[in-house]
């Protein structure tokens, strides 16, 4: 069966700090796709990143770096120097080929990041 | 930028009813998806939708759950018999390739009274 786990529910933050939101994730596939979104107060679902599970290159995107290492299943979401706006629910998923043919995504239950200014 | 239609935003209706949550996915896109999120948890994939067909299905999809691509542009999500536990937010998404980031609408908030 396919897990996401992001374990941190909440994690407040002071504008400018950097801040890490982990994912660890479980398959037993050998080729799947982890994804994170952004969910905004507004409540609409932002696709921030994908990455293939053949890929382990750590990408960054401005401000926005993500970390994916095997070994350890984690997909690691950093953001540096937080800003007010980065405020939202971040979700991970996890994208694996389905018997039916199709990619299912099963979502981790999202990371709240609150940044005071 | 594309994006994906959905409506209406807020939809309230009594158990029991039915009723028919609207998308309009991006232009060139060829998978659609409604998933479904209950207020303050994780976003639960429903069914996926190709070639004019059910292409997967969760277990939370059940015989009270349709979908129909009516036109060319339209993707719809009917609930039959409406019960207090549908209320959620209903994303739909589309994209045009089966492994690629979706793009989701804004999604419609159901509320079952």
């Amino acid at each position: 069966a396919q897990k996401v786990t992001q374990a941190q529910t909440e994690i407040s933050v002071v504008e400018k700090e950097d801040v890490t939101l982990d994912c660890v994730y479980e398959t037993r596939d050998t080729t799947y796709y982890l994804f994170w979104y952004k969910q905004p107060p507004s409540g609409e679902l932002v696709f921030l990143i994908r990455r293939n599970s053949f890929d382990e290159q750590n990408e960054i995107s401005g401000r926005y770096s993500w970390n994916f290492q095997k070994s350890t299943s984690s997909f690691n979401f950093t953001i540096t120097a937080s800003q007010v706006v980065d405020s939202a629910v971040y979700f991970c998923a996890l994208l694996h080929h389905a018997s039916g043919g199709s990619y299912i995504p099963t979502f981790g239950r999202g990371t709240s990041l609150i940044v005071h200014p | 930028e594309p994006e994906v239609t959905q409506t209406p935003s807020h939809q309230v209706t009594q158990m029991g009813q039915e009723v028919i949550l609207r998308c309009v996915p991006i232009s060139n896109h060829l998978y659609f998806y409604w998933y479904r999120q209950i207020l303050g948890q994780k976003v639960e994939f429903l069914v996926s939708f190709y070639n004019n067909e059910i292409s997967e299905k969760s277990e939370i999809f059940d015989d009270q759950f349709s979908v129909e691509r009516p036109d060319g542009s339209n993707f719809t999500l009917k609930i039959r018999s409406t019960k207090l536990e549908d209320s959620a937010m209903y994303f739909c998404a589309s994209s045009d390739d089966r492994v690629y980031g979706y793009t989701f609408g804004s999604g419609t908030r159901l509320t079952v009274v």
